[in-house]
This record gives structure tokens, sequence and C-alpha cells, in this order.
């Protein structure tokens, strides 16, 4: 089965834009949630999403924002870009109950 | 704020040898995973161990679970070139309700030399 796919794979920004990175789970995975990987802070999660709602909130600036659709595909924003927003961006999907969450391949994040 | 924390944070070793990698966590969780990631691509599920369990086993991996102690312990026996890459302990914490959140460490950096 398809894994976790994420677009673009990679980005440049200018400050001060905005960003939306898209995140289709594997089929049949409501949950999705998103981590920003940086060299100095590690892997800090971002949000979770379940049937279209945020279930969960990571310590993030409003500048963050995420959505979920009704085909459980997943899009989060980030907007007025600042420099350390650089970074990898991961989502990952999981099926419901106690089960490893499976990653997609990041989106690299440059702003500029 | 960092829920595990990883020891060593990098690990050398030669071909053959068995890499022990440790992680330490601060509150009571609902399971303990531990994912592999290479090279800045995303990461890999390798292992799950839930908090009534303290032994797991997948292949070549072995995972323990010590509740008393907030500690867990990846072991990789019989190490490949092809296991160099970081190692992520994350901990599945219950963030309100019947909501859980997944938590990572800042990972060690294996290294496997031929």
């Amino acid at each position: 089965k398809a894994g976790v796919t994420q677009t673009p794979r990679y980005l440049i920004k200018t400050r001060g834009q905005q960003v939306t990175l898209s995140c289709s789970p594997i089929s049949g995975h409501r949950s999705v949630s998103w981590y920003q990987q940086t060299p100095g802070q590690g892997l800090q999660f971002l949000f979770e999403y379940f049937s279209e709602t945020q279930r969960n909130k990571g310590n993030f600036p409003g500048r963050f924002s995420g959505r979920q659709f009704s085909n459980s595909r997943s899009e989060m924003n980030v907007s007025t870009l600042e420099l350390g927003d650089s970074a990898l961006y991961l989502c990952a999907s999981r099926r419901q109950g106690s089960y490893g969450y499976t990653f997609g391949s990041g989106t690299r994040l440059t702003v500029v | 704020s960092q829920q595990g924390e990883e020891d060593p944070q990098a690990l050398s070793i030669q071909e053959g040898e068995n890499a022990t990698m440790n992680c330490s966590y601060k509150t009571s969780i609902n399971n303990l995973q531990w994912y592999r990631q290479n090279s800045g691509r995303g990461l890999v599920h390798l292992i799950l161990i839930r908090s009534n369990e303290r032994e797991k086993h997948s292949g070549r991996l072995r995972v323990t679970l010590d509740t008393s102690k907030k500690s867990s312990s990846l072991l990789i026996t019989a190490s490949r070139a092809a296991d160099t890459a970081s190692y992520f302990c994350a901990t599945e914490i219950r963030s309100g309700g019947s909501n859980y959140k997944l938590t990572f460490g800042k990972g060690t950096l294996l290294t496997v030399n031929p």
C-alpha cells in the first residue's frame, strides 16, 4: 500500500511569506500528526488531527496552523515566515489504537 | 520540552558488534516507541512496547522497558553498515481525555563501520 506522501519535498521561501504543506496519509488512517525537526530543537510536535478535528497542539505560535479534510488529507500553514522556521517538517499517520506511526519523507523548508 | 532523552548522543561500532542505546523519560507513558532516521529523511517505526510490557523482540532488535526507572533500552545485535542512522525513542503520553501525544528525544547517532 502507498505510504504517507508529503508535498512538496523542498521549498524555499522569503521571510514574511506564507507557506502551505500537504500530507496524504495511508488509506484508512484517520490520525495525522505534524512535527518540526531542527538540529537545535530536535523533533517538536506541532499538532494532531483526527476526523477533521484538531486533537492536540504543541507549543508553537499561532502562525502555525493546520487542517484536515474529510478524506484525511492534511495541510499545515505557516504565515509570516521567519528564518527560524527553516526546518524539516514531517507528517505521520496511524491507525486508531496503540500502533506505531508511519512517517512521510518530509518537506524541507528553507526561509531566506 | 523533551520527554525522552537518549544516551549516548553518538555511538560508533564495528560491523558485527552489538549496539545499545538508552532512553529515559519523565512522566507516565502509554507506550514507548523506537524510530530510525536515515540522514534527514522520514522516520521509520521500529518497535513499540506497551507500558505493561517489559521486553520485546523484533528480528535483531530487543527493547526493554523499566517503568519504575522510567527508562528503556534498544539493543541491535550483529550490527551492519546499513544500520547507520539516528535512533529516536518516543513516548506516547496522555494529553487529555482519550487523546495521546507522541514526544521524541533528541536521538542517538549510530555509526557502524564496515
